[in-house]
């Protein structure tokens, strides 16, 4: 089974650009989040999406945007991008619902984003 | 308000001895908790979970955890560590909902 994929690995663009991150669910996964992990501040909640719609979204401006598609696959989009935004961004996977024994989420290995 | 306190955030300790990387939740969240490792430029790996039942949750690599409702805690300890422990370790809560909240991290350094 695959597992969470991240495109791209390594992304790097300059201050006032965007950036399109993407990230594709484990099969069967309708539950996205998006976290940045920025060097010494830990996972900061980005945004969770679920069945195609918003559910959540942490304390970021908003140009950090994103969307869920039908197959469930999700793209983070930040806009006028700034240095401090340099980070790396999770996206991981869960199934629907309270199915005990399935509740995890899956991580991808990450976009890591630098901004010059 | 803040779901998930990670109290260390980082946890020096010499190569075989023990360690406890300690977490507290807020009561109000629901109780499934997680511990996942991050090494080195790599994503995030489920360590153990706690879901229901026995509140001594086994997980891999020789971790462990204890879940205490009284004291809405849920540490991780190891009996002893290997160089190769060396990582970051994030202590997790589902909320209604099926979201993940993630506490700040705990970074386990191992001296030999």
């Amino acid at each position: 089974e695959a597992g969470v994929t991240q495109s791209p690995t390594h992304l790097i663009k300059t201050r006032g650009q965007q950036a399109t991150l993407r990230c594709s669910p484990i099969s069967g996964h309708t539950s996205v989040y998006w976290y940045q992990q920025a060097l010494g501040l830990g996972l900061q909640f980005l945004l969770w999406y679920d069945e195609g719609e918003e559910r959540n979204r942490g304390n970021f401006p908003p140009r950090f945007s994103g969307r869920q598609f039908p197959n469930y696959s999700s793209e983070l989009n930040v806009n006028a991008l700034e240095l401090e935004d340099s980070a790396l961004y999770l996206c991981a996977s869960s199934p629907a619902g309270w199915d005990r024994g399935r509740t995890e989420a899956f991580f991808g290995q990450g976009t890591r984003l630098t901004v010059v | 308000a803040q779901s998930v306190t990670q109290l260390d955030s980082q946890v020096p300790v010499f190569e075989e001895a023990p360690v406890e990387l300690r977490c507290n939740y807020s009561s109000s969240v629901s109780v499934y908790l997680f511990w996942y490792v991050q090494y080195p430029n790599q994503g995030l790996q489920l360590l153990l979970k706690y879901l229901s039942g026995s509140t001594l949750v086994k997980g891999i690599n020789g971790f462990e955890a204890e879940f205490n409702k009284s004291q809405t805690s849920f540490h991780l300890r190891k009996p002893s560590v290997h160089i190769s422990d060396t990582a970051e370790y994030f202590c997790a809560v589902v909320k209604t909902g099926n979201q993940f909240y993630f506490g700040t991290g705990t970074s386990l350094t191992v001296i030999p």
